[in-house]
């Protein structure tokens, strides 16, 4: 069974770098294709698609987030990661990583971790 | 901001069919699948329908999905009190070039 394990300090100061791993268990990313993905929730509103990436490294990025983004895989520790860059508090929420089905016009996310909550704050 | 649209909060007693609407553009809605995931209080979204109107398994057939043109809905047949959660509508954006959520709606079971 598929299960994915957010990571990551919960604290964050404003202007750094948010850094977050993924830890992918029940399937190897590097003999899998599949795409690996993000998304976060600020506390108490909607969800918002932070970006994917295929298993060989091939990148998506929601465009209004693509100037501060990186995601990549590390296929040696089969997780993936999330860096977003200059926060402020407005980056404050519940981050999820997830797995996004990816056929032709069919994307949908059926697999997602338990989320883990960031905080900028000085 | 979502580019997707849902009605903040719809509500049913225990039973009763409650329907959520979803409105788009042609660039998503009109051209791509439609997902919907399901959020119950303090968990992590859970995916109920896809490609318009596919179950999971495990998902009852109590919840189904439809797609008229550029706006999708789901339907909640014979609600019941642990349906209660939030409600998120999806699909690729070809104009983004990215993933979008709706705004979600807030089903209470009175």
């Amino acid at each position: 069974q598929l299960q994915l394990q957010e990571s990551g300090p919960g604290l964050v100061k404003p202007s750094e770098t948010l850094s977050l791993t993924c830890v992918v268990s029940g399937v190897s990313i590097s003999s899998s294709s599949y795409y690996w993905g993000w998304i976060r929730q600020p506390p108490g509103k909607g969800l918002e698609w932070i970006g994917s990436i295929y298993y060989s490294g091939g990148t998506y990025y929601n465009p209004s987030l693509k100037s501060r983004v990186t995601i990549s895989v590390d296929t040696s520790k089969n997780q993936f990661s999330l860096k977003l860059n200059s926060v402020t508090a407005a980056d404050t929420a519940v981050y999820y990583c997830g797995r996004p089905f990816w056929s032709g016009s069919h994307y949908y996310f059926d697999y997602w971790g338990q989320g883990t909550l960031v905080t900028v704050s000085s | 901001q979502s580019v997707l649209t849902q009605p903040p909060s719809a509500s049913g007693t225990p039973g009763q069919r409650v329907t959520i609407s979803c409105s788009g553009s042609n660039s998503n809605i009109g051209s791509n699948p439609v997902n919907w995931y399901q959020q119950l209080p303090g968990t992590a979204p859970k995916l109920l329908i896809y490609s318009n109107n596919q179950r999971p398994s495990g998902v009852p057939d109590r919840f189904s999905g439809s797609k008229p043109g550029t706006s999708a809905s789901l339907a909640i047949s014979g609600l019941q009190s642990e349906d209660e959660a939030d409600y998120y509508c999806a699909a690729w954006d070809d104009s983004l070039s990215g993933y979008v959520f709706g705004t979600g709606t807030k089903v209470t079971v009175l």
